[in-house]
């Protein structure tokens, strides 16, 4: 089955500590994403990546890192620079660039929700 | 003020009822619209676009109004099932990867 795979489920850290989200698609897609929700709040962007080797900042992106060094891969660092780390991350792809809609359908993968305490 | 914005609810609805809800957008030039579901903890999965002309899926109803900026949702013959928060992504097309929003989410509870 083709789809996007997030590990792990839940995920603890001390403050202080660098911690890496792991992100896998096997849908060939050629664009993936890194979201954050919060409770009450809508997916905010941290980065995406709309090729390999190149990844641009989203709406959030400070105290994030991330790399695409691979298609099907694009990991995310949580460092310990962000203030406010807890929270549902959620990674995404899209199939590329296109003028139908059916190019922007965002594919999930089933989220980490991280605790820093 | 956001770009995109929904009434979070959360809208009670007897089983079997009708519910409506809309979103709306500040940015004129969007171009795609899609409504998502999202169960309690889990990701969003797509329920479905929403066409200019409006379309229908099942119990679902999606419309676009372009003058007034929103598109609304409405859910026909509520199920327990149908309990969710329903987010509404709005794409600004201003290259061919567009740029996505997302709402916040308006959360449904269908009681028996």
């Amino acid at each position: 089955d083709g789809g996007i795979t997030q590990s792990p489920k839940y995920l603890f850290r001390k403050e202080g500590q660098n911690v890496t989200l792991s992100c896998e698609q096997n849908l060939n897609h050629d664009a993936m994403y890194w979201y954050r929700q919060d409770p009450g709040q809508g997916l905010r962007l941290i980065y995406y990546s709309q090729i390999v080797n190149d990844f641009q900042k989203g709406d959030i992106a400070e105290g994030y890192s991330v790399s695409r060094e691979k298609k099907e891969s694009f990991p995310l660092t949580v460092t310990s620079a962000q203030k406010n780390p807890t929270a549902f991350y959620l990674c995404a792809s899209t199939p590329g660039p296109g003028g139908t809609p059916d190019t922007y359908e965002q594919y999930f993968g089933p989220g980490t929700r991280l605790t820093v305490t | 003020r956001k770009e995109v914005e929904q009434d979070p609810g959360p809208f009670n609805v007897p089983e079997g009822a009708t519910v409506a809800f809309n979103c709306t957008y500040s940015n004129s030039a969007s171009q795609s619209f899609f409504w998502y579901r999202q169960d309690c903890r889990k990701e969003p999965k797509l329920l479905m676009s929403v066409y200019s002309s409006g379309n229908e899926d099942g119990r679902f109803t999606a419309q676009l109004n372009r003058a007034s900026q929103y598109i609304s949702l409405l859910i026909r013959d509520s199920k327990l099932s149908d309990s969710a928060t329903y987010l509404c992504v709005v794409i600004l097309t201003t290259d061919s990867w567009g740029k996505l929003q997302f709402g916040a989410g308006t959360q449904v509870v269908v009681t028996p």
